[in-house]
């Protein structure tokens, strides 16, 4: 059984340029989770998306930042016009629907340039 | 909204001794407390957890107790080895949502 994939693992961009995340869960799993890590510091939590709906996005940034979770494919978090301060270790956690605990992808590594 | 804190932000233990990283929550109505463990540069990976139904629960080397009414909870870690040299980190939430993380505690063992 094939864990969270998080693609791709390393992104580099040019400031204001955008940038795109991609997050497919556990089989099974229809709950996803998006953390934000930045170097030597704990994870933030920033969205909470099931198939088609955001449930919590209390912990995104009001502009530049948006997430998506379609009824086919991977959960993209999207990040426009990106700037020196989103170089960070973004996480994807994902959960079966009741009850059971976040599993974790590896990671995409952005660095902004 | 949710506040953890986590001490120590590091910790040094001699191979064979225990380890203890204490965690404290603000938000009365968490009631799922998870562990992670994150060496450098991978996953944070699920080591153990505990609802707030239950005071304490171990798997091997590694236990966990919560105090709902101090809210507090901890992580314990014996005969330490040192393949547990990583970063810890405790986590609260409500009803199974959201995790919030506290700060994390870099653990060293030596031989």
């Amino acid at each position: 059984n094939a864990g969270v994939m998080q693609n791709p693992r390393h992104l580099v961009r040019r400031r204001g340029q955008e940038a795109r995340l991609r997050c497919s869960p556990m089989k099974g799993h229809s709950h996803v989770y998006w953390y934000r890590q930045l170097p030597e510091e704990g994870l933030k939590f920033m969205v909470y998306l099931q198939k088609e709906n955001i449930i919590d996005e209390s912990g995104m940034p009001k502009e530049r930042f948006s997430a998506e979770f379609p009824k086919e494919g991977p959960s993209i978090l999207r990040i426009q016009q990106v700037v020196r301060g989103d170089s960070a270790a973004y996480f994807c956690a994902s959960s079966p629907p009741r009850d059971q605990p976040q599993h974790f992808g590896d990671g995409t590594r952005l660095s902004i340039l | 909204g949710e506040n953890v804190e986590q001490h120590p932000s590091t910790l040094s233990v001699q191979e064979g001794d225990s380890a203890v990283i204490k965690c404290t929550y603000s938000d009365s109505a968490s009631n799922y407390f998870p562990w992670y463990k994150q060496e450098l540069g991978k996953r944070p990976q699920l080591i153990i957890d505990i609802r707030s139904n239950v005071g304490e629960k171990k798997d091997q080397r590694i236990a966990v107790t919560l105090n709902k009414t101090a809210k507090h909870f901890s992580l314990h870690i014996t005969e330490t080895q040192p393949e547990d040299s990583a970063v810890y980190f405790c986590a609260a939430s409500r009803s199974w949502g959201k995790l919030q993380f506290g700060a994390g505690t870099q653990v060293v063992v030596t031989p």
